[in-house]
């Protein structure tokens, strides 16, 4: 089975703040995603990376960068935390074929004080 | 851009009736749509793929039908149990290059007992 994990369940930071979220996969998969889940607003696609040191911007790319200097992790780095990126992070993995089912993590519940 | 739509309101139903949810999109002419089903705090979970040249689809008590005319997937959970209750979501292949899926907002389904 394909698991994907995430660093943390749930975080607490304070405006300013540096934040890392970390995501592991351990099934090859080349393409990685993050995206955040607010009520209301389903899940919107932050960024997307489709092999190590690669990126593309989503829907939702300001105020976030991600890294991905080895293939089964992927993180998510908000640079100076603000009360509206608290919101639900989910990361989640595929592999490229003609179906890109995605697999995701259990999801990060952070909140910017 | 393609828009995704699901009723945005719960279903509630009763135990052992079969329930039916509704995933509508515009604007676009997807190869395949797929089903996820979320439970609180968790992240998505796939549940079943149907192709464009699919009519419908099943997997035990789910069946999943796909109108390319009607721009509509319908998914039905037939005897429904209180452990079906979740929200469920349905995704599109993007609508550009790459290996992105574009999620609908999600319904919620509630079995009673």
């Amino acid at each position: 089975d394909v698991k994907v994990t995430q660093s943390s369940r749930y975080l607490v930071k304070r405006t300013g703040e540096k934040v890392f979220l970390e995501c592991v996969q351990d099934m090859d998969h080349e393409n990685m995603f993050w995206y955040r889940q607010d009520p209301g607003l389903g899940l919107r696609l932050i960024y997307f990376s489709y092999d190590v040191k690669m990126k593309e911007k989503g829907d939702i790319p300001e105020g976030y960068s991600v890294s991905r200097e080895k293939k089964e992790r992927f993180s998510l780095i908000l640079e100076s935390a603000s009360t509206n990126q608290t919101s639900m992070y989910l990361c989640a993995s595929s592999t490229p074929s003609s179906t890109d089912t995605q697999y995701f993590g259990p999801g990060t519940r952070l909140t910017v004080l | 851009s393609q828009k995704i739509e699901q009723n945005s309101e719960a279903l509630n139903i009763q135990e052992g009736k079969t329930a039916t949810l509704t995933c509508n999109y515009t604007n676009y002419s997807p190869a395949y749509l797929q089903w996820y089903r979320q439970d609180p705090g968790r992240g998505p979970v796939f549940l079943l793929l149907i192709r464009e040249n699919e009519k419908e689809k099943r997997k035990e008590r789910l069946k999943v039908t796909f109108d390319t005319t009607l721009k509509q997937s319908l998914f039905h959970i037939t005897a429904s149990q209180p452990a079906d209750s979740a929200t469920y979501l349905c995704a599109l292949d993007g609508d550009n290059a790459g290996n992105m899926l574009t999620f609908g907002g999600g319904t919620r389904l509630m079995v009673k007992p």
